[in-house]
């Protein structure tokens, strides 16, 4: 049982918006700063937004990060087939001291 | 640019001890920045903090793991390692290393770790 609580799975079509949610509580996200990852099949996980919504050199801008209160966001714009993959958000959790990972969230185009 | 490289036995016996080490290259070693980190995936699961280590020593570690593991730091290597001691069928994962500056910015592509009875 994660303490971050994510969707398992969502779905759009290519060209389409998803957004993926992440939702914790004050000791965590309320608090802390949020970060996404993507994990291709096979592959380790690729940072994607760190501190809620910045982007890392080399993430395209098609993917964004928010936050409010105890809930993160990570939007994907102009959907394409290389997006399926797991998402995962992150973050401290202040109570626990502890990092936290969110279950995971798995995107099919 | 860092570049980190998991290495250790692929196989562990039950109730012995994991070992695993991280090579880190191409940058600073020693930046205070930087939390050298270890996370794992058992299969087809999600991802699980196991803790961390500063550049200047101190640890956080996973509560649920806290009895059993131990990471240190070999800067004249440029390694550090992992210690999980009498694992179980529930440890095997791929283990990740990693690097915290803020977030994960640097990843290790990982090691399947299996644990057989």
């Amino acid at each position: 049982q994660s303490v971050l609580t994510q969707p398992p799975s969502v779905s759009a079509a290519p060209g389409q918006k998803v957004i993926i949610s992440c939702s914790g509580s004050s000791s965590n996200i309320g608090n802390n700063y949020v970060s996404w990852y993507q994990q291709l099949p096979g592959t380790a996980p690729k940072p994607l937004i760190y501190d809620n919504d910045k982007r890392p050199s080399g993430t395209p801008d098609r993917f964004s990060g928010s936050k409010s209160g105890t809930s993160a966001t990570l939007g994907i714009t102009g959907l394409q087939t290389g997006d399926e993959a797991d998402y995962y958000c992150v973050t401290w959790d202040s109570s626990l001291r502890a990092v936290v990972f969110g279950g995971g969230t798995k995107l099919t185009v | 640019q860092l570049h980190l490289q998991e290495s250790g036995p692929g196989l562990v016996k039950a109730s012995e001890t994991l070992s695993l080490t991280c090579t880190v290259s191409g940058g600073s070693f020693s930046s205070n920045s930087y939390y050298w980190s270890w996370i794992r995936q058992p299969p087809r699961k999600g991802l699980e903090w196991i803790g961390e280590i500063s550049s200047t020593g101190s640890t956080n570690y996973n509560s649920s793991l806290q009895s059993r593991v131990s990471i240190y730091v070999d800067t004249s290597k440029k390694q550090f390692s992992l210690r999980l001691s009498s694992v179980t069928a529930a440890d095997t994962a791929v283990y990740y290393c990693a690097t915290h500056s803020g977030y994960y910015d640097y990843w290790g592509q990982g090691t399947l770790v299996t644990v057989s009875s």
